[in-house]
């Protein structure tokens, strides 16, 4: 149980163009689901908060009108990166507590790697 | 925001050595897990571990709230444990929708 996807698992796309990544509680319900981004050797870092329902929470330093979050349903979030640049790349990863789960652990996707040309 | 301290940041072992890692929080915090992060990228939950002792095969973890640490044991160690090692919390105080602040983790490597 408790498992999270990810589409897709990796994506190289043309500078200037937008990307949507998926994110998807198979088997639980998660009102919130969280998107970090990794660099090559680093640890994750927290993008934003993504809320069932309503708009998401970024961290500071995040551009919200870059990095757009939908979390339309209990079991699907998505991030779009829009006007993607070389900067850009990078892993993203994202992960979901059940809603209903006996604890607060999170679980997490596979990663999404995006390469920007 | 809290700091978390993971060490030591790289560690090498021959195989069916014993390692401890370490993760100190600069506040209380909840929420604590123990992650894999295998080489292609995908989190695994080793423990999620507020506070006490668990045990999973050879690997087993202990935390003490009170004094803002925990470690995790990795016993009999086999290259297919290889990889980083994370530790995450939630801080106590303040914060809200169970936000993780993660280490910058422990990169093991077993040799055979």
């Amino acid at each position: 149980g408790a498992v999270v996807s990810q589409h897709p698992s990796w994506v190289i796309c043309k500078s200037g163009t937008s990307v949507k990544i998926e994110c998807r509680s198979l088997d639980f319900q998660a009102t919130t689901m969280f998107w970090y981004r990794q660099f090559p050797k680093q640890s994750l870092m927290l993008m934003a908060t993504s809320n069932e329902g309503s708009k998401a929470t970024y961290e500071q330093g995040v551009e919200k009108d870059k990095f757009l979050i939908n979390h339309a349903s209990l079991t699907l979030s998505t991030l779009t990166v829009t006007s993607a640049h070389p900067e850009d790349s990078s892993f993203y990863i994202c992960s979901a507590r059940d809603r209903q789960g006996p604890t607060y652990e999170q679980y997490f996707g596979p990663g999404t790697r995006l390469t920007v040309t | 925001g809290i700091q978390v301290e993971q060490s030591p940041p790289d560690l090498i072992l021959q195989e069916g050595a014993n390692s401890t890692l370490r993760c100190n929080f600069s506040d209380s915090v909840n929420n604590l897990q123990w992650f894999h992060q295998n080489p292609w990228g995908q989190l695994i939950n080793l423990f999620y571990i507020p506070s006490g002792t668990k045990q999973n095969g050879r690997l087993s973890a202990t935390t003490v709230a009170t004094e803002r640490y925990s470690l995790l044991y990795i016993s009999s160690s086999q290259t297919t444990d290889s990889g980083v090692y994370f530790c995450a919390g939630k801080p106590n105080s303040g914060g809200s929708n169970y936000k993780l602040t993660f280490g910058k983790g422990t990169l093991l490597t077993v040799n055979p």
